[in-house]
């Protein structure tokens, strides 16, 4: 069985361009989340779909960050326009039910913002 | 508010020893969840071990075990005969109460070198 696929794995790009990393979860996971680390901090989160529905996006940045799941199936999160504070690793993860809260996570997009 | 601190930034330890973890959590609710993962070189991150709050035993999962101590709000990662691969970066991450489990607050984590 697949894992949490994450791409791409590592994004350079200059502030203000636009980056769209994407996530495709485990086949059948309900719940999606975002999660982001930046530099020397905690992991953060971000949002969390149920399908295609946004359950909670109270871990949002800003406007210049939009995440969508399409179908319920895989997510993007675009950042436009991206600043040097946005980059950091980005991490996706997935899960079957509300049980015990167990994520799935990706390897991480890592976003270098010059 | 709710918090996780992982007061130990690095840790080493020799092959075959057993290794602890700190850490310890800030929340007001009676009802939360306490994670371990871990993060090799590879950026994935893996879940390790699981303890509810209202749990009346440690979890153990293999070689992992969680010393949960409630009163102290502290959930220890002990790991029994370190193996090379055990080194990584850990996390400790906490549930909110609100339902979603799958909202987690992590700690800063703690990178952990098994010697030879």
């Amino acid at each position: 069985e697949a894992g949490v696929t994450q791409f791409p794995s590592h994004s350079v790009i200059e502030k203000g361009q636009t980056v769209t990393l994407r996530c495709d979860p485990i086949s059948g996971h309900d719940n999606l989340y975002w999660y982001r680390r930046v530099m020397g901090k905690e992991i953060k989160f971000l949002l969390h779909f149920v399908k295609e529905s946004k359950q909670d996006e109270s871990g949002m940045p800003n406007n210049r960050f939009l995440a969508e799941r399409t179908g319920g199936t895989y997510s993007t999160l675009k950042v436009q326009p991206a600043e040097l504070e946005d980059s950091g690793v980005y991490f996706c993860a997935s899960s079957q039910s509300r049980g015990t809260g167990e994520l799935f996570f990706g390897e991480g997009s890592r976003l270098t913002v010059l | 508010a709710q918090k996780i601190t992982q007061t130990q930034p690095g840790m080493f330890v020799q092959e075959k020893e057993a290794v602890t973890l700190d850490c310890t959590y800030d929340t007001s609710d009676p009802s939360y969840g306490l994670f371990w993962y871990k993060q090799p070189s590879s950026g994935e991150m893996i879940f390790l071990i699981y303890q509810g709050s209202y749990d009346q035993q440690n979890a153990t999962e293999g070689r992992y075990s969680l010393n949960f101590q409630k009163a102290r709000k502290s959930a220890n990662l002990v790991i029994s005969a370190s193996q090379l691969g055990d080194s990584a970066m850990y996390f400790c991450a906490m549930s909110l109460s609100s339902g979603n489990t799958g909202k987690l607050i992590f700690g800063q984590g703690t990178t952990l070198q098994v010697k030879p």
